[in-house]
């Protein structure tokens, strides 16, 4: 298997309000990603977890916040978002972090819009 | 810093048609280079992945090949069909930096295959 979902598929939601984005893996994997995507662009990394540490950061801004509960869980936690903030959210994983032959394996996505 | 580019950026042809499509990057120091599909606000899925040791890459229509020296990559899809229409994708990750493990996308090439 290997699949990573997320959910929600779709997710509108004011600039007030606090929702969560999931992410999921069954393939043993040790690292998760978010990734940020806007039309017609290619992803850009938000965040690496490593063994469910947060390894990388890419100065994203704090009205987002990630979790990693446990190995095969990852999620997106938002608040006070922007209607910039709008786009294609993608969660991926690999066996490891920084690994030579890894390979990431992404989601399907959520769309977040702003209003 | 990498950077990957991808040429052409839209392609339009009918079906049956053989094609390339280019992705180059400005620091060969790489561990490996990979190819994904995007279907219009969908996740991303490898197509192919080729590590620096190796020269090309084959699945089913699909052929990569890798020149590393020249920091070029191009992907091949034979006998083109509507369902290859999507976004195609290329990245590299990095042999050296102090984010190793991150992938440097390209823009994409948009593909239009009609019957």
């Amino acid at each position: 298997d290997t699949e990573v979902t997320q959910t929600p598929k779709h997710l509108v939601m004011g600039m007030t309000n606090k929702k969560s984005l999931k992410c999921e893996q069954h393939m043993g994997h040790r690292a998760m990603y978010w990734y940020k995507q806007k039309a017609k662009k290619p992803p850009e990394l938000m965040f690496v977890y490593s063994y469910e540490k947060l390894s990388i950061n890419e100065s994203v801004p704090s009205r987002f916040s990630p979790e990693c509960p446990n190995s095969s869980l990852l999620n997106l936690h938002l608040h006070a978002l922007q209607p910039e903030d709008s786009a294609l959210y993608l969660c991926a994983s690999s066996q490891v972090w920084g690994g030579s032959a890894d390979t990431q394996y992404f989601g399907p996505g959520t769309r977040l819009t702003v209003l | 810093k990498q950077e990957v580019t991808q040429i052409p950026a839209a392609l339009s042809v009918p079906e049956g048609e053989n094609l390339v499509l280019n992705c180059s990057f400005t620091d060969s120091a790489i561990y490996n280079l990979q190819w994904f599909r995007q279907d219009p606000g969908k996740g991303l899925t490898s197509l192919l992945l080729i590590q620096s040791s190796q020269r090309e890459q084959t699945s089913g229509r699909l052929n990569a090949s890798l020149d590393k020296s020249s920091g070029r990559s191009t992907l091949y899809i034979a006998a083109s069909q509507p369902g290859d229409s999507a976004t195609y994708l290329c990245a590299v990750r990095p042999r050296r930096g102090s984010t190793l493990g991150r992938l440097y996308f390209g823009r994409g090439t948009q593909l239009t295959v009609w019957p």
